[in-house]
C-alpha cells in the first residue's frame, strides 16, 4: 500500500542545535515529494520541494531514492522554525498530495 | 490575489444540522482540494477537483458532497452533522503540471459538531 511515514510526532532541540525530520515513504514509481509547513495561526505553506534541490530558510531536503526517505534537515535551529511540518508526496502530476501525520518542531531557547 | 479564502473561519452546529463550508481562489486553478485536519492524524482528503464540472472522492468522503461549477468555487457540504466531523477543514488549489506543482491553502474553517 502506497503510505507516507513521519515517525516523530514531537521533535524538541535547543536553539543552535542540528534538526533532521523523518520522512519515509513506500511508493511505486518516482514520486514528487514536497515539505510543507504550518507555523502557529498560519495556513499551510509549501517550504520545500525535492525537484527544485533548493534551500530555504536553511532547510534543506535530499530524496534517497535507495531508502526511500525525504529527510528534512537544518544544521542550526533557529527559535522561528517552531511548527508543524508535514511530508507530502504525489505519485503523478494529476493525483493529490497525501500527507504524513506531521512533526511538530519545537525549538527551545 | 486574495489567493485561496474559506468561509466562515469558526462554526458551530448541531447533530444533523447541515452547512456549507465556501472555497474560492482567483489564480484561475484548475485543481482544488478538500481536506480536513485531525489532531495527530495529519491532513485527510475529503474530495478534489480537476476542473469545473469534474470531482472526485478521496480518502475520507463519506458525509459529505461538493460541487464545481466554477473554476473559482469549490464548496463542500455537510448533509447531517455528526460528531465525527468537528475538525478543522482547509481548501486547497493548484494550477496543474503545466503552471506548477504547488499547492496553495486557504486559512482554514474550524468546525465544532456538539
Amino acid at each position: 500500500a502506497q503510505r507516507v511515514t513521519q515517525p516523530e510526532k514531537l521533535l524538541s532541540v535547543f536553539k543552535g542545535a542540528p534538526v533532521e525530520l523523518k520522512c519515509n515513504y513506500s511508493y511505486s514509481g518516482s514520486p514528487e515529494l514536497f515539505w510543507y509547513v504550518q507555523y502557529s495561526r498560519q495556513r499551510l505553506q509549501l517550504l520545500l520541494r525535492h525537484i527544485s534541490r533548493e534551500s530555504i530558510k536553511g532547510f534543506t531536503a535530499d530524496l534517497n531514492k535507495g531508502e526511500t526517505s525525504f529527510h528534512l534537515k537544518k544544521p542550526f535551529a533557529q527559535e522561528e522554525d517552531s511548527a508543524m511540518y508535514y511530508c507530502a508526496p504525489r505519485l503523478s502530476g494529476n493525483t493529490p498530495l497525501v500527507f504524513g501525520k506531521g512533526t511538530r518542531l519545537s525549538v527551545i531557547a | 490575489n486574495a489567493g485561496v479564502t474559506q468561509t466562515p473561519k469558526f462554526r458551530i452546529l448541531k447533530i444533523g444540522q447541515s452547512m456549507t463550508l465556501q472555497c474560492a481562489q482567483d489564480m484561475n486553478h484548475n485543481y482544488m482540494y478538500w481536506y480536513r485536519q485531525d489532531p495527530g492524524m495529519g491532513l485527510k482528503l475529503i474530495y478534489y477537483s480537476v476542473g469545473a464540472g469534474i470531482t472526485d472522492k478521496g480518502e475520507v468522503p463519506n458525509g459529505y458532497n461538493v460541487s464545481r461549477s466554477t473554476t473559482e468555487d469549490f464548496p463542500l457540504r455537510l448533509e447531517l452533522a455528526a460528531p465525527s466531523q468537528t475538525s478543522v477543514y482547509f481548501c486547497a488549489s493548484r494550477r496543474g503540471e503545466a503552471g506548477g506543482n504547488e499547492q496553495f491553502f486557504g486559512p482554514g474553517t474550524r468546525l465544532t459538531v456538539l
